[in-house]
């Protein structure tokens, strides 16, 4: 299968611990998005790249979190120091943006749920 | 700002009925409209979707319209059955971000009752 994978896909930590998760988009994508979803919402934007550059970050991207894309291909998500707020499930999404004008499917990984106890 | 309702919140009806679930969206400049079924702990599964040009898309006992002009949405779901509950999402994307991210409504819970 060649969708869109997240690892680990449940996270357990205690407060004040990092955390780094980890998107592997399809592999000729080249935009990888990440959203946050906390329990009975829908998702909400974090970030989003453009091959290797971060593009935009959403106000809800707080200095504790950081995103990274080094080579173009898998992204990682780290939240430093993570507060009982944190707890959601973090997806990722990628697609494939081919000019200025085309607009492309998301496709979405399992997702990642993190409870910070 | 691009906002996304969903209503109703949460829906509980017999096998084997037909249902409606509604979207509505306030900035008709999208590109996509898309709606996911998501079970619960699990990610997104993508069910149909439409592009700003379309008005229907049909997925065996699932159609979605689109009326951008109004900013709705509906998917229809005939003959309900019990592997049907879950939580469904409507999301559309913004023709007016560079990002093209997409925004959702929060859901609506569905629940087929066998």
């Amino acid at each position: 299968d060649t969708g869109v994978s997240q690892d680990p896909r449940h996270k357990i930590t205690k407060r004040g611990q990092n955390v780094t998760f980890r998107c592997d988009p399809i592999s000729e994508h080249n935009r990888l998005y990440w959203y946050r979803q906390t329990l009975g919402q829908g998702p909400e934007f974090l970030t989003y790249f453009q091959n290797e550059a971060q593009l935009e970050k959403s106000r809800l991207l707080s200095d504790r979190f950081s995103a990274e894309r080094p080579k173009g291909s898998f992204s990682t998500l780290e939240i430093q120091r993570t507060e009982q707020g944190d707890s959601a499930m973090y997806l990722c999404a990628s697609s494939l943006i081919w000019g200025p004008d085309s607009f492309s499917e998301q496709y979405f990984g399992p997702g990642t749920r993190l409870t910070v106890t | 700002k691009q906002e996304v309702t969903q209503i109703p919140a949460a829906l509980s009806v017999p096998e084997g009925e037909n249902l409606v679930l509604n979207c509505s969206f306030t900035d008709s400049a999208i590109y996509n409209l898309q709606w996911f079924r998501q079970d619960p702990g699990k990610g997104l599964t993508s069910l149909l979707l439409i592009q700003s040009s379309q008005r229907e898309q049909t997925s065996g006992r699932l159609n979605a319209s689109l009326d951008k002009s109004s900013g709705r949405s509906t998917l229809y779901i005939a003959a309900s059955q019990p592997g049907d509950s879950a939580t469904y999402l409507c999301a559309v994307g913004d023709r007016r971000e560079l990002a093209q991210k997409l925004v959702f409504g929060q859901g609506t819970r569905l629940t087929i009752n066998p």
